[in-house]
């Protein structure tokens, strides 16, 4: 099975833009998770997505959202970008009904603000 | 408070050292325990989950809930092993959230 796939791979904003990430699960997985990683902070969990529906959330402002589609396929929105958004966005996806929760990782998005 | 400790951020061993990275959580619930792995310009894969208990590139790591522990273990270390590795952490009341430590580099010497 072809794994979490993450577009774009890279990209450039300046302070105030907005930006869009999309996240493509794996085949059969309904359940798909948004993480921030960056040196200081580590890897902190955004939000989930399973059902078109959000299930969790993470402690982000309220500038960071996300949606996801019929077909699994999850975007996440961030508005007004700051500074301190420049960070690797890491998408994941799960099987859910199984005993397990592990998670599988895309490539994530390097996002840099400027 | 749901959380993850990974004391060392930075472990240096020699090949063919026991290695031991170290992991305690803390969680009011039933966790599950995994450990995820990030060598240079990949992917965060999947390395050990606590509930199937099998040995993995000869890592193992034991659930020790008396100890709320999940540390990793590996007899001979091989400079292959040199990546970043994290402790996570979910759980029935989580769903799709997992909660990291904040990581321990290895890096295994010739």
């Amino acid at each position: 099975k072809a794994g979490v796939t993450q577009t774009p791979r890279y990209l450039i904003k300046t302070r105030g833009q907005q930006v869009t990430l999309s996240c493509s699960p794996i085949s059969g997985h309904r359940s798909v998770s948004w993480y921030q990683q960056t040196p200081g902070q580590g890897l902190q969990f955004l939000f989930e997505y399973f059902s078109e529906t959000q299930r969790n959330k993470g402690n982000f402002p309220g500038r960071f959202s996300g949606r996801q589609f019929s077909n699994s396929r999850s975007e996440m929105n961030v508005s007004t970008l700051e500074l301190g958004d420049s960070a690797l966005y890491l998408c994941a996806s799960r099987l859910t009904g199984t005993v397990s929760y592990e998670q599988y990782f895309g490539p994530g998005t390097r996002l840099t603000v400027t | 408070a749901q959380r993850v400790t990974q004391p060392e951020k930075l472990l240096s061993v020699f090949k063919g050292a026991p290695v031991e990275l170290k992991c305690n959580y803390s969680y009011s619930g039933s966790p599950e325990l995994f450990w995820y792995v990030q060598y240079s310009r990949q992917r965060l894969q999947l390395l050990l989950r606590h509930i199937s208990r099998e040995s993995i590139k000869g890592f193992t790591a034991d659930l020790n809930k008396g100890e709320t522990s999940f540390h990793l273990k590996k007899p001979f270390a091989q400079e292959e092993d040199s990546a970043m590795y994290y402790c996570a952490l979910s759980g029935d009341n989580q769903g799709g959230k997992l909660i990291f430590g904040q990581g321990t580099e290895l890096s295994v010497k010739p």
